[in-house]
């Protein structure tokens, strides 16, 4: 299986801040990357698709980038409601489909 | 739209089987896949198989083979997740969301503990 690894594991950002999540796949799987929020008590919601395609109805400060092996996701002005566990997920054909570990975010 | 609602929590023994439903409500019901997939406590997210009602595939992770079958009711629009011979390792909370690749939207989730 391909591994998927999230860095950080934690942070915590201001208000307005610019954050910058980083997702590595342990082999190459060309743009073939989603992204999760997830917050407590709150159904599981998809932000991104095909590395950088946003879902719709999801606000325009999410975006993603990368391809291959190094993907980013990025928050361009952070909001108190952005506070949640983000998770890159693989879905490369004929792989099977893996997560990275969750990337917790928090308000500083 | 299309929303999924799964299930309630549940609380089995160790060696029993649990059946999770999640019943999709909008939408074509037949055409889409639906997905399982689990969360154990703290954990990250696994995924465990799915199933095309329409045409009637259905697809395991290699880990859960011979122990889960997933099955697809479209008089009633739900989808069911079935796991036998359960162990402590199985307390997690369980999701159904629709789609093959990158999933949207997912269930509430259902916790499922396993304990003596």
């Amino acid at each position: 299986d391909i591994q998927m690894t999230q860095s950080p594991s934690s942070l915590s950002a201001s208000v307005g801040d610019r954050v910058t999540i980083t997702c590595r796949a342990s082999q190459g799987i060309a743009h073939f990357l989603a992204w999760y929020q997830q917050k407590p008590g709150k159904v599981t919601k998809l932000l991104i698709y095909a590395a950088s395609t946003l879902q719709s109805g999801v606000p325009s400060r999410f975006s993603g980038s990368g391809s291959g092996t190094d993907f980013t996701l990025t928050i361009s002005s952070l909001q108190p409601e952005d506070v949640a566990i983000y998770y890159c997920q693989n879905y490369n054909s004929g792989s099977s489909i893996t997560f990275g570990q969750g990337t917790r975010l928090d308000i500083k | 739209q299309v929303q999924l609602v799964q299930s309630g929590a549940e609380v089995k023994k160790p060696g029993s089987s649990v059946k999770v439903s999640c019943k999709v409500s909008g939408g074509t019901f037949n055409i889409h896949t639906i997905t399982w997939l689990r969360q154990a406590p703290g954990q990250g997210l696994e995924w465990m198989g799915k199933i095309v009602p329409i045409l009637g595939i259905k697809k395991y992770a290699e880990k859960f083979q011979g122990r889960v079958t997933i099955t697809a009711d479209e008089s009633t629009r739900t989808v069911y997740m079935d796991l036998r011979s359960l162990t402590s390792e199985d307390t997690a909370v369980y999701y159904c969301a629709r789609g093959a690749d990158w999933f949207d939207p997912w269930g509430q989730g259902a916790l499922v503990t396993v304990s003596s």
